[in-house]
């Protein structure tokens, strides 16, 4: 059974930092990583999504690289800001020999960045 | 921008009710999932389906039932409430061999059952 873990649970940064949150799994028998960003209250928005033949993606500040044989992936932001506090998310998107069947979620990490 | 939208924000229900929980994607996308969030628990895989009418089980599909008559909407049946799914439940949409799509979420349904 697939399991993802977050690592921190909780982290809080100086503004301007450059910081890393890392995820693993346990089964490498994935179609892809992706990684979100939920706010209080609210739903999930998809940041970036690394597919199983892919070692990395970007957008903007934000870089995410795939490890899939470690079983590994991080989330690097760059000169952090106080509008990225908010729970980050990394989930893996199942194979099961008949096709993908849903993601598996870590627990997230909890990112404050102080002003 | 693809609009996942969930009807209610916030239900109270009482034990026994049964509860529909309805959400509605609008870019005609064919893979519709449901999840609920607990803390300490993270995001769970209740059902998802992949067309209309037909439906999968998820890791915790228990209690639990859905329907797909139309493609742009999913609903969430709980045939018997009950206080344990007291949760936030997530609705989410992708596109056709959307394998590699990413997963659009709508914004919650917190669902008290007293």
């Amino acid at each position: 059974k697939q399991e993802v873990t977050q690592i921190p649970a909780a982290l809080s940064v100086p503004e301007g930092e450059n910081l890393v949150l890392n995820c693993s799994f346990t089964d490498s028998a994935i179609y892809n990583l992706q990684w979100f960003r939920q706010d209080p209250g609210k739903g999930l928005t998809s940041l970036l999504l690394i597919q199983s033949s892919q070692r990395e993606q970007t957008s903007g500040r934000l870089n995410a690289s795939l490890d899939k044989s470690s079983g590994r992936s991080t989330l690097y932001i760059a000169a952090s800001q106080p509008g990225d506090s908010a729970t980050y998310l990394c989930a893996v998107t199942r194979y099961s020999g008949g096709g993908a069947d849903g993601l598996t979620f870590g627990k997230g990490t909890h990112l404050i960045i102080q002003p | 921008d693809v609009k996942v939208t969930q009807s209610s924000r916030y239900l109270v229900k009482r034990t026994g009710e049964k509860v529909f929980l309805e959400c509605v994607q609008d870019m005609d996308h064919e893979n519709m999932f449901w999840y609920r969030q607990d803390p300490g628990l993270g995001l769970r895989l209740i059902y998802f389906s992949y067309d209309v009418k037909m439906k999968e089980k998820g890791d915790i599909p228990e209690g639990y039932s859905v329907s797909r008559e139309k493609k742009e909407r999913f609903s969430l049946i709980l045939e018997s409430a009950s206080t344990n799914q007291t949760s936030m439940y997530l609705c989410a949409s992708s596109p056709p061999g959307g394998y590699n799509s990413p997963l659009h979420f709508g914004n919650g349904t917190r669902l008290t059952v007293t």
